[in-house]
């Protein structure tokens, strides 16, 4: 059964201190891993793609990583700002469907605290 | 480029009516795909669809859903005779051909009462 497992559930820092989100995945065959940000009451926005091939990825103070071996990810937010707080969605693609399906793990609920 | 645009943002309805969700795709994008997303869980893929196709709707309920993108005008999720457990939100995502430029709209909450 394909599944994405995103831990831990939520998390609480303090505003400037980094932290990493870890995502789990049995999804086959894989196409690729997103990091998506939901903001409260708006829609996932995209943060990295990685493809099979790629292990980390970058965007600002975001950086993801990938190991397609042990079908772990983790995102990594560096210098936390109030902003940052939101829910951190892991999603994998596969190859079986037509264009891919979207697999959804249950998010990271961020909270940075000033 | 307005994006992804999704309406209404709240939809209240009474239990046995229907529900029309509607959404407009990113300009240049003639691929849609429906999600729900249940309170404290992650979202799940309803069905997608191409201009007047339905590619693949495994993921949408049998019964009382529907979905549709004709070749004018924005897709529709219809939901006839609503019930408690339908209340959740809608995200719609749109892309481009190989699923270019996914990206998706702010959501409908759809409250039955």
């Amino acid at each position: 059964k394909n599944q994405v497992e995103q831990s831990p559930q939520s998390l609480i820092i303090l505003e400037g201190k980094n932290c990493t989100l870890q995502c789990n995945y049995t999804v086959s065959p894989f196409s690729n891993l997103r990091w998506y940000k939901q903001d409260t009451g708006r829609g996932p926005v995209s943060l990295t793609i990685m493809t099979f091939s790629e292990n980390t990825k970058s965007n600002g103070r975001y950086t993801a990583t990938l190991d397609a071996d042990t079908k772990q990810s983790s995102l990594h937010i560096t210098a936390s700002q109030l902003s940052d707080s939101a829910s951190y969605i892991c999603v994998v693609s596969d190859r079986g469907s037509t264009l891919g399906r979207l697999y959804f793990g249950r998010g990271t609920q961020l909270t940075v605290w000033p | 480029n307005a994006g992804v645009m999704q309406n209404p943002r709240h939809l209240v309805r009474r239990r046995g009516q229907e529900a029309r969700l509607r959404c407009s795709p990113m300009k240049g994008h003639s691929h849609v795909y429906w999600y729900r997303q249940l309170p404290e869980e992650g979202l799940k893929f309803m069905v997608y669809l191409q201009k007047e196709n339905i590619i693949d709707e495994s993921g949408m309920p049998k019964e009382r859903f529907s979905a549709e993108f004709p070749k004018e005008g924005p897709s529709i999720l219809r939901i006839q005779q609503v019930v408690r457990g339908d209340s959740a939100a809608y995200f719609c995502a749109s892309s481009g051909t190989g699923g270019n430029g996914y990206t998706f709209g702010s959501g409908t909450r759809l409250t039955v009462v």
